[in-house]
């Protein structure tokens, strides 16, 4: 079966600080992989996806990056975090762009 | 462009009543629909899908959901709640074109609080 890991699960990190937040999955292969972020509990807004390695698109210019060096690994990065940065960040993955994505147990970043 | 609408911010349901989420959606082409629970501080949990066939469908936990092609709802529900129901809902849409085989992404809703009272 398929299991998605996110890690780490709570980070406080000062302004002005790098960001790594790694996601990974398993049993599967050249899955669709989602970066969200998701505030005061509530909507979700998609940062980026991957289609295969090294393919990335953004939905939204900010102070983020991503990248997928390998077929199974979606990494989320900022050289600089901001304050507006903090929130909860969601991975997530799907067979295809328009079926169900399963998501892992999400990141909770605090920028301080 | 695919939009999902969830009404309510919160719902609120005695125990062992039935209880009903409401969503609906706008998609170019055939919509593909899902509902997903949230509990706090944790990832999203898919409940069910709506490809084609049967309007109503069945998913984890005892929930179902109707899909309903002229109201373009897809209501999620359940015959009797449980306080353990008590988590945010989000209903989400993707849409398969008719054509040229193109595709959108989830869509999502900006999500429903279920609040189950003993």
């Amino acid at each position: 079966s398929q299991t998605i890991h996110q890690w780490p699960a709570t980070l406080v990190q000062p302004v002005g600080s790098p960001l790594s937040l790694e996601c990974t999955v398993e049993g599967t292969s050249n899955p669709n992989l989602y970066w969200y972020r998701q505030a005061a509990g509530r909507g979700l807004q998609l940062l980026f996806y991957s289609v295969g390695i090294g393919q990335i698109s953004s939905e939204v210019p900010q102070n983020l990056s991503a990248s997928r060096p390998q077929d199974r690994q979606f990494i989320l990065s900022s050289k600089k975090l901001l304050l507006s940065d903090s929130g909860f960040y969601l991975c997530a993955w799907s067979v295809f762009l328009y079926t169900e994505a399963f998501f892992g147990q999400g990141t909770r970043l605090t920028v301080v | 462009a695919q939009s999902v609408a969830q009404p309510e911010d919160q719902v609120n349901v005695a125990e062992g009543n039935p209880l009903t989420v409401k969503c609906t959606y706008s998609v170019s082409g055939n919509p593909y629909l899902f509902w997903y629970v949230q509990y706090p501080n944790r990832g999203l949990q898919f409940l069910l899908k709506y490809i084609t066939g049967d309007n109503l469908v069945k998913g984890s936990y005892g929930f179902e959901a109707e899909f309903n092609k002229s109201q373009t709802s897809f209501h999620l529900k359940k015959p009797s709640a449980l306080v353990s129901d008590s988590a945010l809902y989000f209903c989400a849409v993707s849409g398969l074109m008719y054509s040229g085989g193109g595709a959108d992404g989830l869509t999502f809703g900006k999500g429903t609080h279920l609040i189950i009272q003993p």
